[in-house]
């Protein structure tokens, strides 16, 4: 099955700064995703993005599905921002269905 | 209610219980999937219903059985579980054109199981 890797596994930042994380994929993907899970576990939809740039307030990614990666760019940090940032890829299951696939995630801790 | 709901969000329960575990979506969508989250693994699938039907179940043991009676209810009953089987079971859904193909998927706030 695909293979998704993320990286920096943890980030520490200063409120303010600029930060980008990176997320790789073995194979072709027709579909990916970013999440953001809060403390409390709720995993919050950032982004739906199997190819090009998108961008949302402080945040924008981009997929280079050519090149099987992705990126999330988080600019002007605030406290609020911190967690654990998913990206993940669909790929087929046995049953012909498609499932997500997720990374282990970077641990962004943002300090006052 | 909006979006996709969980209940219970805690659970503790013994290894002889029986419980189950009870996911809503309002967003209608037409298929929705069961999520394990535990402390040393990523996030991985265990069940998905399409358009009502069990379309993959992803070597789950027997002790969960999920069941999808309507296309916004989801229920994962538990029974005789392991002490490590304790993890966050997130619920999600998403619309699809057909049983095999995915689009964008929404998560509910998870069910935090602990079992003694």
């Amino acid at each position: 099955g695909i293979q998704v890797e993320q990286s920096p596994p943890d980030l520490i930042l200063q409120e303010g700064a600029n930060s980008t994380l990176r997320c790789n994929f073995s194979d072709s993907v027709n579909n990916l995703q970013w999440f953001h899970q809060n403390p409390w576990g709720q995993l919050i939809n950032l982004f739906y993005i199997p190819s090009g740039t998108k961008q949302n307030g402080r945040l924008s990614a981009t997929t280079v599905a050519t090149e099987r990666y992705s990126l999330l760019y988080i600019s002007s940090s605030q406290t609020t921002d911190s967690g654990v940032y998913f990206c993940a890829v669909g790929d087929l299951t046995q049953g012909g269905s498609e499932k997500l696939v997720f990374g282990k995630g970077t641990k962004l801790t943002v300090n006052p | 209610e909006t979006g996709v709901t969980q209940t219970p969000r805690h659970l503790v329960m013994g290894m002889t219980n029986k419980k189950s575990l009870k996911c809503e979506q309002h967003l209608g969508h037409n298929a929705m999937y069961w999520y394990k989250q535990s402390a040393k693994k990523p996030l991985e699938l265990m069940f998905v219903y399409s358009l009502e039907e069990r379309v993959e179940n992803n070597s789950v043991p027997s002790r969960f059985s999920p069941e999808c009676p309507n296309s916004s209810h989801l229920f994962l009953h538990l029974h005789t579980l392991q002490p490590e089987d304790s993890a966050l079971y997130l619920c999600a859904s998403s619309q699809v054109p057909s049983s095999f193909s995915y689009n964008e998927q929404f998560f509910g706030p998870g069910t935090r199981l602990t079992v003694l």
